[in-house]
């Protein structure tokens, strides 16, 4: 059980262009799911918290108008990025705690966002 | 903010022989202290945790001790295997389902 699943499993865009990550919990329900990003050979960096029905919570210096985060059921949550740059390349990575294991996070396959 | 620090950055055993990570938190409040291994483009594996009522925890050749006076971790791997080889990151957490904090992570490389 508590299983994440990830989509795209990886993705190739332009610069300027938008691009939507999915993040779903398959067999529990997640109010609360997690973004990081992670560059390479670097650590995974929080980059905000996704609630479901509410808005958003942001870690400091990562931009809400380009980091779209939409929770809109208690089993997906979505990230967009928008306007997409080179600089953005990186592997997303999405989480969330389950009501049963209240302490332990489950990770998703992650996602591997290449802009050119 | 939590800031979780983690050393060494790399680490090369021979086979067979120990290695340890070693990690400090700043938030006195963490209470959740997860270790988790991740391979060249995977998501993370979850290894070992321990929660802030215990000490030291144990499974198999894994092993991670708590100082909470101290505000540090530290991950022991025992009899180590070529297929320990991966990337190991430390992590801390305030509360039950809330967000992780993670350390810089430590390369180890467990040599034939």
């Amino acid at each position: 059980g508590a299983v994440v699943s990830q989509h795209p499993s990886w993705v190739i865009c332009k610069s300027g262009t938008s691009v939507k990550i999915e993040c779903r919990s398959l067999d529990f329900q997640a109010t609360t799911m997690f973004w990081y990003r992670q560059f390479p050979k670097q650590s995974l960096m929080l980059m905000a918290t996704s609630n479901e029905g509410s808005k958003a919570t942001y870690e400091q210096g990562v931009e809400k108008d380009k980091f779209l985060i939409n929770h809109a059921s208690l089993t997906l949550s979505t990230l967009t990025v928008t306007s997409a740059h080179p600089e953005d390349s990186s592997f997303y990575i999405c989480s969330a705690p389950t009501s049963g294991r209240v302490y332990e996070q489950f990770f998703g396959p992650g996602t591997r966002l290449t802009v050119l | 903010g939590e800031n979780v620090e983690q050393h060494p950055s790399t680490l090369s055993v021979q086979e067979g022989d120990s290695a340890v990570i070693k990690c400090t938190y700043s938030d006195s409040a963490s209470n959740y202290f997860p270790w988790y291994k991740q391979e060249l483009g995977k998501r993370p594996q979850l290894i070992i945790d321990i929660r802030s009522n215990v000490g030291e925890k144990k499974d198999q050749r894994i092993a991670v001790t708590l100082n909470k006076t101290a505000k540090h971790f530290s991950l022991h791997i025992t009899e180590t295997q070529p297929e320990d080889s991966a990337v190991y990151f430390c992590a801390a957490s305030g509360a039950a389902g809330n967000k992780l904090t993670f350390g810089g992570g430590t390369r180890v490389l467990v040599k034939p």
